[in-house]
């Protein structure tokens, strides 16, 4: 296990259409979490979970928004109904949580392109 | 409005000067940061972090110096190489936070050969 792994890496998709990314964080790790990032701007934190638990949501995550984490290991985000304005890079990260946090690392993100 | 931010959108140095890149956050109660460093069409790679209690702390050419007092971060690159070419992020983690963190814009440094 070299990484956080994201699949697929480029999804281009018509609007209205749904659309499901993978994420498989470093095998010990035991957070995951997901961020949306658009051209020219930082990450913006959309949720994490702890193991198989969704333990916080941003505002950012409307209802066409769905993540899983079913076994604790990996993950999906699924968008419904895609909009023009969900074209960004989704990325994955994990780190290791017992009390105190630490090694978070990010994959390489799926890159999403709505037309 | 964000919580971390950078000074220079920019920064441009020369193939073996040591660069320089700051960074300001406005929550005391932070208590984690971490400086990514992004290339194009990648994800954030983890470059070095640093916990509160600390003041300074070293990598292989990078240190990071954390200012509380003044609520400033910065990442010193030692011998800049054109490969250091990247858009760089600061991020913090407040305490008592679920854990996420919160990124600034970043700082897209490029290194003339």
């Amino acid at each position: 296990d070299t990484g956080v792994s994201q699949d697929p890496r480029h999804k281009i998709t018509k609007r209205g259409q749904n659309v499901t990314f993978r994420c498989d964080p470093i095998s010990e790790h035991n957070r995951l979490y997901w961020y949306r990032q658009t051209l020219g701007q930082g990450p913006e934190f959309l949720t994490y979970f702890q193991n198989e638990a969704q333990l916080e949501k941003s505002r950012l995550l409307s209802d066409r928004f769905s993540a899983e984490r079913p076994k604790g290991s990996f993950s999906t985000l699924e968008i419904q109904r895609t909009e023009q304005g969900d074209s960004a890079m989704y990325l994955c990260a994990s780190s290791f949580g017992t009390g105190f946090d630490y090694g978070y690392t990010f994959g390489s993100g799926t890159r999403l392109t709505v037309v | 409005g964000e919580s971390v931010g950078l000074h220079l959108p920019t920064l441009s140095v020369q193939e073996g000067d040591n660069s320089i890149i700051n960074c300001a956050y406005s929550n005391s109660a932070s208590d984690y940061f971490i400086w990514y460093k992004q290339e194009s069409g990648k994800g954030p790679q983890f470059i070095i972090d640093i916990r509160s209690n600390m003041d300074k702390r070293q990598g292989q050419r990078v240190t990071v110096l954390l200012n509380k007092t003044v609520k400033h971060l910065s990442l010193q690159i030692a011998a800049t190489q054109p490969g250091d070419s990247a858009v760089y992020f600061c991020a913090e983690r407040t305490e008592g936070s679920q854990g996420n963190l919160i990124f600034g814009k970043g700082t897209k440094l490029s290194v003339k050969p």
